[in-house]
């Protein structure tokens, strides 16, 4: 069965400072996508990141990239020069891209809860 | 372009009653699905639909029905609340089922069953 797993309920980081939020996850699939989303206080869920599967190239949008490392199974999140506006729960999750599993549902981690220290 | 709109964003009901979730895109987005969040659990997976008139349950379906008469709506009804589904439910959409990019996800509803 496939799952996500953030071992990281809770983590701090100095504002400024570089920090890693942790994702493994498992599947037999082939092909499959990655992704990060932020959930401020407000609730909103915000598209992060993204990672294919067969992507070779760690994806990076601004301050977010993924460490994709395939063989071990992680898409590990790194937030460069963080800010006090990125205190909030980040969610791993992934999608597999065939029909049959459920229409291609996004399957989440429990999150991590980032907070930024001034 | 409004994206992926939900309403109600808070309601309270009795056990018992029933009602509907809203969820409108404006995206022509084929696929969109129904989520619910509730703490430590992460997202999970109610119903989901590939384009109009298609629907299939997801991971946790018992309690909701849903139904996609137009590419745009796709509304949740709850048959009879029960306490269980106090969560905050969204609705998210893309372009189609094999989309490589992101879900688009709704503002969310807050739904407390009393």
């Amino acid at each position: 069965a496939q799952k996500i797993t953030q071992t990281q309920p809770g983590m701090f980081v100095q504002e400024k400072e570089a920090v890693t939020l942790d994702c493994t996850y498992d599947t037999s699939d082939q092909s499959y996508g990655l992704f990060w989303y932020k959930q401020p206080s407000s609730g909103e869920m915000i598209f992060l990141i993204y990672q294919g599967s067969y992507d070779e190239q760690n994806a990076t949008e601004g301050r977010y990239s993924l460490n994709f490392q395939k063989a071990r199974k992680s898409a590990n999140l790194v937030i460069s020069a963080s800010q006090l506006g990125d205190s909030a729960m980040y969610f791993c999750a992934m999608r597999d891209f065939t029909l049959y599993n459920q229409g291609g549902k996004l399957i989440f981690g429990q999150g991590t809860e980032l907070s930024v220290k001034p | 372009n409004a994206g992926v709109t939900q309403t109600p964003k808070f309601q309270v009901l009795k056990t018992g009653q029933s009602m509907t979730l809203q969820c409108a895109q404006d995206m022509n987005h084929e696929y969109m699905s129904w989520y619910r969040q509730d703490p430590g659990m992460g997202l999970r997976l109610i119903h989901y639909s590939v384009g109009a008139g298609i629907t299939d349950q997801g991971e946790v379906p018992n309690g909701y029905n849903v139904s996609r008469s137009t590419t745009e709506d796709f509304p949740l009804r709850l048959l009879s609340a029960a306490p269980s589904q106090t969560s905050v439910y969204f609705c998210a959409s893309s372009y189609t089922v094999t989309s490589a990019y992101e879900q688009y996800f709704g503002p969310g509803t807050r739904l407390t069953v009393t």
